[in-house]
């Protein structure tokens, strides 16, 4: 199985709501990545967690929280977005968290700020 | 600062010819650097890594070369198809100091490649 999983979808959510994006794995990767992509524009990396641990924050807003529960799951809880945080929300994973090893992508979430 | 550049926002083919995108980068000590495929509302497909003291590798009808002297990789599409009409990204992975590399990848803004039947 050499697949993420990323749910939901789709997400509209208000600038006071809470809500969380999920990622998943069974590969038995230990590196598990949070990317933001604007329309044609490159994916961004937000957060590294290498072995349940954050290993980089790329300086993300506060309102961005990630959690890694186990080595399969990677939650972003979202709280208090701005518009601008319209963006399509891409997991990834890799064997370890080095420049050897590929990254696998899920297919996404796209998330719309009213 | 450091930049990596995909000099062809988009490139446009007739099937059956060899597609070539660049992959220039400045300011840069990559060990590694790879190569993505990415489809609309998709995520990016890993396609090839090449290291720094690899001058080309290949993969089917894909051939990536890294010239570490001039600071670029070259990504070839031999016998293109249609199919093969996708947005093309290439990303580097940095050396630390001490000889190793984390999985920070930065990608450079994606070539989109269209082949014509």
């Amino acid at each position: 199985d050499t697949e993420v999983t990323q749910t939901p979808k789709h997400l509209v959510m208000g600038m006071t709501n809470k809500k969380s994006l999920k990622c998943e794995q069974h590969m038995g990767h230990r590196a598990m990545y949070w990317y933001k992509q604007k329309a044609k524009k490159p994916p961004e990396l937000m957060f590294v967690y290498s072995y349940e641990k954050l290993s980089i924050n790329e300086s993300v807003p506060s309102r961005f929280s990630p959690e890694c529960p186990n080595s399969s799951l990677l939650n972003l809880h979202l709280h208090a977005l701005q518009p601008e945080d319209s963006a399509l929300y891409l997991c990834a994973s890799s064997r370890t968290q080095t420049g050897t090893n590929e990254q696998y992508f899920g297919p996404g979430t796209r998330l719309t700020v009213t | 600062s450091q930049k990596i550049e995909q000099n062809s926002e988009a490139l446009n083919i007739q099937e059956g010819k060899t597609a070539t995108l660049t992959c220039n980068y400045t300011n840069y000590s990559p060990a590694y650097l790879q190569w993505y495929r990415q489809d609309p509302g998709r995520g990016p497909v890993f396609l090839l890594l090449i290291r720094e003291n690899e001058k080309e590798k290949r993969k089917e009808r894909l051939k990536v070369t890294f010239d570490t002297t001039l600071k670029q990789s070259l990504f070839h599409i031999t016998a293109s198809q249609p199919a093969d009409s996708a947005t093309y990204l290439c990303a580097l992975a940095s050396a630390l100091a001490g000889g190793t590399s984390y999985g920070k990848l930065t990608f450079g803004q994606g070539t989109i490649l269209t082949v014509h039947p």
